[in-house]
Formats: structure tokens, sequence, C-alpha cells
């Protein structure tokens, strides 16, 4: 069964206050991993997906990474507006037919000014 | 261009009830899916439709069911409402290779 794992569970920074988020993960085969952004009362933003281990996405403060057992994002001087809750999802190759996503618990992101 | 459109925004059932959740994909997307969110399960998979026919489905009891239409708009039941069926029920769609899926905003549904 794929099995997606986030922490912390809640981060609080100061603006400016670099740091990072950990998505570790079990899937037979990985297809793709995903980030989301979803603030509340929204649904999930996308922001990245990674295909392979070594792979590296970047978007303004923001920097995805990929190893073969869990994924970071990085956030690099945050502001404010970047509190969210960050979401991990895992595509596993034996759903190669179809797009299903098994999500983490997300990591509540607060930021201070 | 338009985005993923969930309808309606909000609603509240009684238990025993039975609803309706609609979903229009970003044209061109031929594959939707569904997924409850809860406080306490987060994001689970429902199921997913692809060219009106479904392709995978979640563990949830078969009060939970789904179809598409040749346009691919979407739409999801629940019959016999149960409390715990509260949730914002999500809608995302995807292109044909299925990189990305864009998400609606969702349907608040509330079980009184």
């Amino acid at each position: 069964e794929d099995q997606v794992t986030q922490s912390p569970e809640a981060l609080r920074l100061q603006e400016g206050e670099s740091s990072s988020l950990n998505c570790s993960y079990t899937v037979s085969g990985l297809r793709g991993l995903f980030w989301y952004r979803q603030d509340p009362g929204k649904g999930p933003e996308f922001l990245f997906t990674l295909y392979s281990a070594g792979e590296e996405k970047e978007k303004e403060r923001l920097k995805a990474t990929l190893t073969k057992k869990e994924s970071f994002l990085h956030i690099t001087a945050p502001k404010p507006e970047d509190s969210a809750t960050y979401l991990c999802a895992v595509q596993a190759s034996v759903h190669n037919a179809g797009n299903m996503l098994t999500f983490g618990g997300g990591t509540r992101l607060m930021v201070k000014p | 261009k338009a985005g993923v459109t969930q309808t309606p925004r909000y609603l509240i059932k009684t238990r025993g009830q039975q609803v309706t959740l609609s979903c229009s994909p970003i044209s061109g997307h031929r594959s939707v899916s569904w997924y409850q969110q809860t406080p306490g399960q987060g994001l689970q998979f429902l199921f997913e439709y692809f060219s009106e026919t479904q392709r995978n489905k979640g563990n949830f009891p078969g009060r939970f069911s789904g179809r598409q239409f040749s346009n691919s708009r979407s739409e999801m039941n629940v019959s016999t409402l149960e409390l715990g069926d509260s949730a914002l029920y999500l809608c995302a769609s995807s292109a044909p290779q299925g990189s990305g899926y864009t998400f609606g905003s969702g349907t608040r549904l509330t079980v009184v």
C-alpha cells in the first residue's frame, strides 16, 4: 500500500527564516511526486511534479528535491503570503492506466512578519 | 483558460438524504478524479473517470458513486448520507499525459 508521511505537521517561521518541509514515501514504483499548496477553503494549487531521484525544481522562493525515499520543499526567505498548508502526493506506476494520487497529511506553514 | 468548476460550493443535507455534486473539467481534459478531504483523514481518493469509464476506485462504500458524461463533465452521488460524510469534496482534472492535476475549489458538504 502506498504511504506518504509529511513532517512537521505545523511550522512557524519568522519572515525571512528559511526552512524545509519533508515528505517521506513508500510506493510500488514511483510515477510522479507532486507538491501542492492549499489555502483555507480552497482547492489545492499545483506547485511541482518530480519524476526521478536527483530531480530539482524551483519556483520563486520554493525549491523541491527528490530522493528515492523522500522529497523536500525548501522555502527560502519566506514571506507572510507563503502561509498555507503544503501537501505532498505520489502517483504509483502500478496505476499506470489511471490518475490516482495518495496524499500526505500536509504541513501547515505560518510565516509571521 | 477556465479552471475546474465545481458546483455547488456549499451544501447542507440531512442524514439519510442523497446528494449530487458536479464538476466541469478544464477544456480538453478527459480525466476527472474525485477526492474527499476531512480534518481527520486528509485527502482521500474516491474514484477517477476517463472517457465516461471508471478507471480507478478508492476504498469507499458503495453509497459513493459517480459518472462522467460525453463532454467530460462528471457528477458524484452520495446516497443515505451519514454525519461522517461531512467533508470538502474536491474534483481534479488532468490532461491525457497525466502530468499535473488541477483541482477545483471544492464543494463543502455538511450533513446534519
